[in-house]
């Protein structure tokens, strides 16, 4: 069982639609991630968030916006998006201290994704 | 700048066959070394990691060790099988609380 929870599993919406994507985790992480991902493809950061403030933003587009409520969630709303944005859409959690050297080595844990398809 | 480079596929094996997957990498300092894996419609799942020189790790059967001499990790497996069919991505991490820069991704399929 993951232990990062992403929903909808499934997403389809048009170019006009606006919706928004779902990540929880319970293991008292506190940086929390966004990649997008296309077939074939390794993952591609788009945001980094750390003690729920945004941290790290790879130029991504503003159609996309992320947010974190609260240590556990994150959400990325979407607006106005083009068919060239489906694609796998995955959250990410990493434990995180403020001196950094003793969390080097814990790994990211990925939730399963969710499948975007723009019509 | 960080980067990390895994052998392209697909590498296409026999089941019992044994696995070499290349994967080196350009860093200063000593990052940590992982490999995941991606299974299909799913997302990904760590494999093994290593965070320091001359670490092995280890899991399911798979190893790599993290070689600083040659700036290594290649995953190796002595006899694969056909549930191990995915897509490898080999990464690193340069500080705690930074995302992970991914390989390219070699996608592994075994025939029985």
């Amino acid at each position: 069982d993951t232990e990062v929870t992403q929903t909808p599993k499934h997403l389809v919406m048009g170019m006009t639609n606006k919706k928004s994507l779902k990540c929880e985790q319970h293991m008292g992480h506190r940086a929390m991630y966004w990649y997008k991902q296309k077939a074939k493809k390794p993952p591609e950061l788009m945001f980094v968030y750390s003690y729920e403030k945004l941290s790290i933003n790879e130029s991504v587009p503003s159609r996309f916006s992320p947010e974190c409520p609260n240590s556990s969630l994150l959400n990325l709303h979407l607006h106005a998006l083009q068919p060239e944005d489906s694609a796998l859409y995955l959250c990410a959690s990493s434990p995180r201290t403020l001196t950094g050297w003793a969390q080097l080595g814990q790994p990211q844990h990925f939730g399963d994704g969710t499948r975007l398809s723009i019509l | 700048g960080n980067s990390v480079t895994q052998m392209e596929g697909p590498v296409t094996l026999s089941e019992e066959a044994f696995l070499t997957i290349n994967c080196t990498y350009t860093a200063t300092g000593y990052p940590s070394l992982f490999w995941y894996v991606q299974y299909p419609g799913e997302g990904l799942q760590l494999l093994l990691k290593a965070t320091k020189a001359d670490d092995k790790g280890s899991n399911k059967g798979f190893e790599a060790t993290y070689r600083k001499e040659t700036t290594s990790f290649h995953l190796e497996k002595g006899s694969v099988q056909v549930s191990d069919s995915a897509v490898y991505f080999c990464a690193l991490r340069k500080q705690a609380g930074t995302a992970l820069i991914f390989g390219k991704g070699t996608t592994l399929s075994v025939s029985s």
